[in-house]
């Protein structure tokens, strides 16, 4: 069974820097895409990127360049996003949500919990 | 960036009634859509991918469907745990895009 496991929720400063995880199970990680989404109380989904879990290669949100980083751990099958710079517009649910396959296409088949982010001094 | 519209924004129906959903693309995007249903405290669920194919464990009282730039998300007999916002995506290019997504009530 897929598993997507993310961190705990996060209260952080202004200006301060968050890194979320994601620990997955359940299949092999080197062999897909996984995704971070943003999504603000009340608000629409946004797409942050995504990574290759086989190569570390990534993709970027314009929007998101400079704010977010996309890293993967191989060993421990497990994703990580770096938010720096932190304000208030970066309070919202972020989720990691792995794509479906290469013959079914990059549409988001599973997905964490989601992972609370509130900025507050 | 690729926008998709969706409508209505909100809407409430009865049970058992035949409930249809738009997305609409401002550019092409081939059958690259997906449907999530998304409710409180929970992460969105994969509903249908490709336009037309349903996910897995989805009841087969979901359909999807598509005409040009046009794709509808059909419920065909509406039931009480089907209220929740379902919103689409394209993932035909970077970035992908959601909708602001559809509010579906029991009336």
């Amino acid at each position: 069974e897929v598993q997507l496991q993310q961190s705990g929720a996060e209260l952080v400063k202004p200006g301060a820097s968050v890194k979320l995880s994601c620990k997955t199970s359940g299949y092999t990680f080197s062999n897909y895409y996984m995704s971070w989404l943003k999504q603000m109380p009340g608000q629409n989904i946004e797409w942050i990127g995504n990574i290759y879990g086989g190569n570390g290669g990534t993709g970027y949100n314009q929007k998101f360049k400079g704010k977010a980083t996309l890293t993967v751990d191989k060993s421990s099958s497990t994703a990580y996003m770096d938010l720096s710079s932190l304000t208030s517009e970066d309070s919202a649910v972020y989720f990691c949500a792995r794509a479906a396959s290469w013959e079914l296409g990059n549409w988001f088949a599973y997905w964490g919990q989601g992972t609370l982010v509130t900025v507050s001094s | 960036d690729i926008q998709l519209t969706q409508s209505p924004s909100s809407m409430s129906a009865s049970l058992g009634d035949r409930v249809s959903l738009t997305c609409q693309s401002s550019q092409g995007i081939g059958n690259y859509l997906s449907w999530y249903q998304h409710k409180p405290g929970k992460p969105p669920k994969p509903m249908i991918y490709y336009a037309t194919n349903l996910a897995d464990g989805v009841p087969s009282r979901f359909s999807g469907s598509r005409s040009g730039s046009d794709y509808s998300l059909t419920i065909s007999s509406l039931e009480s745990e089907d209220t929740a916002i379902y919103y689409c995506l394209q993932y035909d290019e970077y970035p992908y895009t959601f909708g602001a997504g559809t509010k579906l009530e029991l009336k």
